[in-house]
C-alpha cells in the first residue's frame, strides 16, 4: 500500500545529542514537509522540499536540518541547538500542482514522538 | 500575517447529536485556500476538504458539511448525527494561493463523541 512511513515512533534523547527522524514515502510525490506539533497548538512548518536536492526553511527551522537526496526520503535531524525539542513530529508529502506548487492536500505519516530527558 | 483561530479547545457530545466546529481566519491575501484535517488517535492527519477563496458555495459530503463565509472570515465544519468514530482532533488550516503545501494551522478542536 502507498503511504508515508516515519520511524522511530518514539524516541528518547539526552540533552546535547543530535537525533535523526526518518520519513519515507512511496506515493511518488514531489513535495515533502516536516511539521512540529506541541500540545494545545497547531502544527508548525519546520522545513519543506518541492524537489530533490532542494529544500526551504519553514517558520521554525532553527535547530533543525534536513536533506533530500532521493525523491522518496526526507530525513529530519534535530540538533543540540534546538532549545525545546520535545514534541510530536509529522512528515507529509503532496503532489505538485500547477507550476510545481502543491495543492495543499497533504498526506501525513503517523508521526514520531521525541522526548528529551 | 496569516492566522487561524479555533476557539473551541474541546467539545463533548453524545452520539447522534449534531456538532459544529468553528474556524476563523485572518489573511491579507485576496486568493487563498482553506482546509480541514482530522487527526485520529493514531496520529496521522487526514485531509477532509480544501476550499478556494473565490468559491463560497457550501459543501456537503455525507454527514459532513462546511460553511464558508468570506464576510466573517469563517470556515465552519458541521458533523450531523455524530458517531463515536468521529472522535478526533480537527484542524482548520490556511495557505496562500501560490504556497499550497505551506499550511498555517489552527490550534485544533478535540471532539469527543460518547455512546
Amino acid at each position: 500500500d502507498g503511504g508515508i512511513t516515519q520511524s522511530p515512533k518514539y524516541l528518547f534523547r539526552k540533552e546535547g545529542q543530535n537525533v535523526t527522524l526518518s520519513c519515507e514515502q512511496n506515493l511518488n510525490h514531489d513535495a515533502m514537509y516536516w511539521y512540529r506539533q506541541d500540545p494545545g497548538q497547531g502544527l508548525r512548518l519546520i522545513y519543506y522540499s518541492q524537489i530533490v536536492n532542494d529544500f526551504q526553511k519553514g517558520d521554525i527551522a532553527e535547530g533543525y536540518s534536513v536533506s533530500r537526496e532521493k525523491k522518496e526520503s526526507f530525513p529530519l535531524t534535530v540538533t543540540s541547538a534546538q532549545k525545546n525539542p520535545t514534541a510530536f513530529y509529522l512528515c507529509a508529502s503532496s503532489i505538485a500542482g500547477t507550476r510545481g506548487r502543491s495543492t495543499g492536500e497533504l498526506f501525513f505519516g503517523e508521526g514520531s514522538r521525541l522526548t528529551v530527558l | 500575517a496569516q492566522k487561524v483561530t479555533q476557539a473551541q479547545t474541546e467539545i463533548s457530545v453524545v452520539e447522534k447529536e449534531d456538532v459544529t466546529l468553528d474556524c476563523v481566519y485572518e489573511t491579507r491575501d485576496t486568493t487563498y485556500y482553506l482546509f480541514w484535517y482530522k487527526q485520529p488517535p493514531s496520529g496521522e492527519l487526514v485531509f477532509l476538504i480544501r476550499r478556494n477563496s473565490f468559491d463560497e458555495q457550501n459543501e456537503i459530503s455525507g454527514r459532513y458539511s462546511w460553511n464558508f463565509q468570506k464576510s466573517t472570515s469563517s470556515f465552519n465544519f458541521t458533523i450531523t448525527a455524530s458517531q463515536v468514530v468521529d472522535s478526533a482532533v480537527y484542524f482548520c488550516a490556511l495557505s496562500a494561493y501560490n504556497q499550497g503545501g505551506k499550511l498555517i494551522f489552527g490550534q485544533g478542536t478535540e471532539l469527543s463523541v460518547k455512546p
